[in-house]
C-alpha cells in the first residue's frame, strides 16, 4: 500500500496566487517526519520544509508553510504569492521513526506550472 | 544545511559496462542513502550505507548490481554494474542533517 499519496499529478496556477499541494500519508509509527522537496528541470532535489509528528506548530519557511492535520494524516504544502520560478515538480516524503538515520520514502509528485 | 557533491554529474555509457558514482558530504554523517529516479518517476531508495558495515538494500535491489562502498563518514560510492538501457536514471545520494535531509545534485545516467 502507498504510504505517501499525492493526488494531483499536475496543477496550473496563476502567478501571485497561493497554491496548495496535497499530501496524505499512512503510518502506524507515532514518531515520524514529513518533508517537501522541489525538483526543477535541472533534476536537483531542493529541501523546502520539514514537520515532525510531535511538533505543535505548523512548519513555515518563508513563502512555504506545511498545513499539518495529524488526525487526517494530511501534510499539504502551501506556497504563498506564487512566482514563475516555482514551476517545478514537488514531492512529499515521510520518514518513519525518530532519528535522522531512518530512510525517507517519496510520493509520486505533483508538477506545478505557474502561469504569467 | 549539508553540502553534498556528486561526480560525475552526467554520463553516457554503453550497455554491459559499469559506472561508479561518487558522493561527498561536507560533514561527518552516520548514514548515507542512494536513490534512483527513473524518467518521469519518483525517487526510489536503492540502499542505505552505514559506515563500517555492509549496505542495506531495499527490495528489488541487489549488491551484485549496485555495490556500495562507505570507506569513511563523509564519502560513499555507488556502482551501477553490467548496465542496460533500463538503468538510465538519475542517481542521487542523500544524507541527514538533524531532522532535515539533503540531496546531492544527482548523476544523470544514459545507457545506450
Amino acid at each position: 500500500a502507498q504510504k505517501i499519496t499525492q493526488t494531483q499529478p499536475g496543477m496550473f496556477v496563476q502567478e501571485k496566487e497561493a497554491v496548495t499541494l496535497d499530501c496524505t500519508y499512512d503510518t502506524s509509527d507515532p514518531s515520524y517526519g514529513l518533508f517537501w522537496y522541489k525538483q526543477p528541470s535541472s533534476g536537483e532535489m531542493i529541501f523546502l520544509i520539514y514537520q515532525g509528528s510531535y511538533d505543535q506548530q505548523n512548519a513555515t519557511e518563508g513563502r512555504y508553510s506545511l498545513n499539518f492535520q495529524k488526525a487526517r494524516k494530511s501534510a499539504n504544502l502551501v506556497i504563498s504569492a506564487s512566482q514563475l520560478g516555482d514551476s517545478a515538480m514537488y514531492f512529499c516524503a515521510m520518514r518513519e521513526g525518530h532519528g535522522g538515520d531512518d530512510k525517507i520514502i517519496f510520493g509520486k509528485g505533483t508538477r506545478l506550472h505557474i502561469l504569467p | 544545511s549539508a553540502v553534498i557533491s556528486q561526480k560525475p554529474s552526467r554520463d553516457i555509457c554503453q550497455r554491459g559496462t559499469s559506472l561508479t558514482i561518487q558522493c561527498q558530504v561536507d560533514s561527518q554523517v552516520t548514514m548515507m542513502f542512494w536513490y534512483r529516479q527513473q524518467p518521469g518517476q519518483s525517487l526510489t531508495l536503492i540502499a542505505t550505507a552505514n559506515q563500517g558495515s555492509e549496505a542495506t538494500y531495499e527490495s528489488g535491489f541487489v549488491i551484485d548490481k549496485f555495490p556500495i562502498s562507505r570507506p569513511n563518514l563523509t564519502f560513499s560510492t555507488l556502482t551501477v554494474s553490467n548496465m542496460s538501457p533500463e538503468d538510465s536514471s538519475i542517481y542521487l545520494c542523500s544524507s541527514p542533517n538533524g531532522n532535515e535531509q539533503f540531496f546531492g545534485p544527482g548523476t544523470r545516467l544514459t545507457v545506450l
